[in-house]
């Protein structure tokens, strides 16, 4: 069984401030996680995803994260907060290893002041 | 097609009434998704197909709910006698199918069902 914790439903930083958005998930093997982002009234769009390959993974937009086994998180950032980039964040997991059915987290807002 | 769509967008129904959801996925991408997602919650997986057949229907809430995919492309998501805890957004998502692509999941950007 798999699960996800986002840790803030709401996340608020100023623009141009560091951006840092927390998941810490639940595996019993090795698992894929992804970040999705979701803006108001349309669909996820994957963002970055760890396969079990480098653990520092660099998605789009600026943004990044790093799979860190000991702590089982896969913290989501970016150097510099754009006001663009308000929106719903999302963190997955899967088995991995061909599951294919992730289990989401229930989501972070993230609010970028001016 | 450019992405994944789905119609309608927003549906009211009654309680009691039948409803269908339709999804166009991205034109040869073999696997397909539906999720239900609450208000203030993740999506959470109800169905899956690789082409025309019906993988996985694990997250399927009841019988009340049925999905198809008659041709390996368009899929429909039914709710039959809908009831108010159906109220939620369904989204679509679809991805090349098994192998490097199959995490990489394109979401259309789903049907808002209000169950009044």
């Amino acid at each position: 069984a798999q699960s996800v914790t986002q840790l803030g439903s709401h996340v608020s930083v100023s623009e141009g401030a560091l951006v840092l958005l927390r998941c810490n998930y639940s595996s019993s093997v090795p698992p894929y996680l992804f970040w999705y982002v979701q803006y108001p009234n349309q669909g996820l769009q994957l963002l970055l995803k760890y396969t079990s390959a480098a653990t520092l993974v660099k998605g789009i937009n600026g943004f990044e994260a790093e799979f860190k086994k000991s702590e089982t998180s896969f913290h989501l950032t970016k150097p510099s907060a754009h006001m663009s980039d308000a929106a719903e964040y999302f963190c997955a997991v899967t088995l991995g290893g061909g599951s294919y059915i992730p289990t989401f987290g229930r989501g972070t807002s993230l609010i970028v002041h001016p | 097609g450019a992405g994944v769509s789905q119609s309608p967008r927003y549906k009211v129904a009654k309680r009691g009434q039948d409803v269908a959801l339709r999804c166009d996925p991205i034109s040869g991408h073999v696997s397909l998704f539906w999720y239900q997602q609450a208000l203030g919650q993740g999506p959470e997986f109800l169905t899956y197909f690789q082409n025309e057949a019906q993988l996985d229907k694990s997250g399927l809430p009841s019988d009340r709910f049925f999905a198809e995919r008659p041709e390996g492309s368009v899929s429909t998501l039914k709710i039959q006698r809908t009831q108010q805890e159906d109220s939620a957004v369904y989204l679509c998502a679809s991805s090349a199918g098994p192998g490097t692509g199959f995490y990489e999941q394109y979401f259309g950007p789903g049907t808002r069902l209000t169950v009044t």
